[in-house]
């Protein structure tokens, strides 16, 4: 496609729900990565996928928060048994080639999770 | 990890003026990157600058980086109202593998 594409822009749960979240890169990037965002903060680093090798999950903040590639293109991040502080937008991105961070990242628009 | 600081944290200038916002880093990287951030939501891609380099341009945009002093600056000459947006720069990990970003810059810009 011609953008990161992710879905959906806004979802609200109850706590303790599990929710999915889903990132459709550019075609053709090899590198996705997730980060998180919480209200007037920077983003922080969750997972990172390059190829179909095996990711870089050093930023998940708890075992609640999984995240797959299938074929090296659509990524879902699972949050198990949501917690209010889980509440945030969550942003991926995607860039050409990953490992030496020698190309910028496209971002999507994001998903805004709410969390009552 | 090691993740850049922006400085000032938020700026507010009137449109035509110059807007300098400055980030400092702690440890070596490979190059820099900054990148702009409307209404919350994704970030767009502005700029990025080697390790080996010291000043580039974009259109309105200059950005300098000093690896001795480990900082950077993005300059914006003669802003807009639509320049109005969070700034971030981002430096690799340790790894190389994934950016960190520092908590930004809040830019207006008033007409």
């Amino acid at each position: 496609g011609a953008g990161v594409s992710q879905s959906p822009s806004n979802k609200v749960t109850e706590k303790g729900k599990d929710v999915e979240l889903r990132c459709d890169p550019i075609s053709g990037h090899t590198a996705l990565y997730w980060y998180r965002q919480s209200l007037g903060q920077g983003l922080e680093f969750l997972i990172y996928f390059q190829g179909n090798s095996a990711p870089d999950k050093s930023g998940l903040p708890s075992d609640r928060f999984s995240a797959e590639r299938t074929g090296g293109s659509v990524s879902t991040l699972t949050i198990q048994r949501t917690q209010q502080e889980d509440s945030a937008v969550y942003l991926c991105a995607s860039s050409l080639v990953g490992g030496q961070t020698n190309y910028g990242y496209t971002f999507g628009s994001g998903t805004r999770l709410t969390v009552v | 990890s090691q993740q850049g600081e922006e400085d000032p944290q938020a700026l507010s200038i009137q449109e035509g003026e110059n807007a300098t916002m400055n980030c400092s880093y702690k440890t070596s990287i490979n190059n820099l990157q900054w990148y702009r951030q409307n209404s919350g939501r994704g970030l767009v891609h502005l700029i990025l600058i080697r390790s080996n380099e010291r000043e580039k341009h974009s259109g309105r945009l200059r950005v300098t980086l000093d690896t001795s002093k480990k900082s950077s600056s993005l300059l914006i000459t003669a802003s807009r109202a639509a320049d109005t947006a969070s700034y971030f720069c981002a430096t690799d990990d340790q790894a190389g593998t994934a950016l960190i970003f520092g908590k930004g810059t809040t830019l207006s810009v008033s007409s």
